[in-house]
């Protein structure tokens, strides 16, 4: 089975800007969960999406924001981008996201956004 | 709330020696307890999670950890560390019924020949 894929692996973009990154789940696993990852502030938890519903957000500002389309794939969008936006932006998917025992989420490879 | 801290941002071990990483952790409920490792470059790998039952819990490349609930803590350990434990590892925690999990800081795990 293949596992979570996310494109692109690397992003250079200027102030401003805004972007789009884009995560296929694990084939049959319905919950996306985004996670942003810098030196200083660790792992942070965005969102989380299952059938095309946000349930769980984090505390980002709107500018972060994402959707599920029906196949299960997630996007986020970062509009008006800040130097502080750069970072790994992992993606995680679960099958149904309950975490009724405690869930296994599995993690992509990865975007790492520059922003100059 | 729930949070996860993470004693110690960088540990050292001769190869061989044992490995301990800790992580203590606050919840309001009983939690579910997860270690990652991130190698770099890539994205995290589950090492082992705790749900309920046996405290102990083995993982994945000689990894395991105890659930203290008394201590709250699930500290990972391992006998013999191996050039190819030298990563990144974090602890987190997070509660049923609401998919949201918080991590720790993270170790990064160096490995001396």
């Amino acid at each position: 089975k293949a596992g979570v894929t996310q494109t692109p692996r690397y992003l250079i973009k200027t102030r401003g800007q805004q972007v789009t990154l884009s995560c296929s789940p694990i084939s049959g696993h319905r919950s996306v969960s985004w996670y942003q990852q810098t030196p200083g502030q660790g792992l942070q938890f965005l969102f989380e999406y299952f059938s095309e519903t946000q349930r769980n957000k984090g505390n980002f500002p709107g500018r972060f924001s994402g959707r599920q389309f029906s196949n299960s794939r997630s996007e986020m969008n970062v509009s008006t981008l800040e130097l502080g936006d750069s970072a790994l932006y992992l993606c995680a998917s679960s099958l149904d996201g309950t975490g009724g025992a405690g869930e296994t989420q599995y993690f992509g490879p990865g975007t790492r956004l520059l922003v100059l | 709330a729930q949070s996860v801290t993470q004693l110690g941002s960088h540990v050292s071990v001769s190869e061989g020696a044992l490995v301990l990483l800790r992580c203590n952790y606050s919840s309001s409920v009983p939690p579910y307890l997860f270690w990652y490792v991130q190698y770099p470059n890539q994205g995290l790998q589950l090492l082992l999670k705790y749900t309920t039952g046996a405290t102990l819990v083995k993982g994945i490349n000689g990894f395991e950890a105890e659930f203290k609930k008394s201590e709250t803590s699930f500290h990972l350990t391992k006998p013999s560390a191996h050039m190819s434990d030298a990563a990144e590892y974090f602890c987190a925690v997070s509660e049923a019924g609401g998919f949201k999990t918080i991590f720790g800081a993270g170790t990064r795990l160096f490995v001396k020949a």
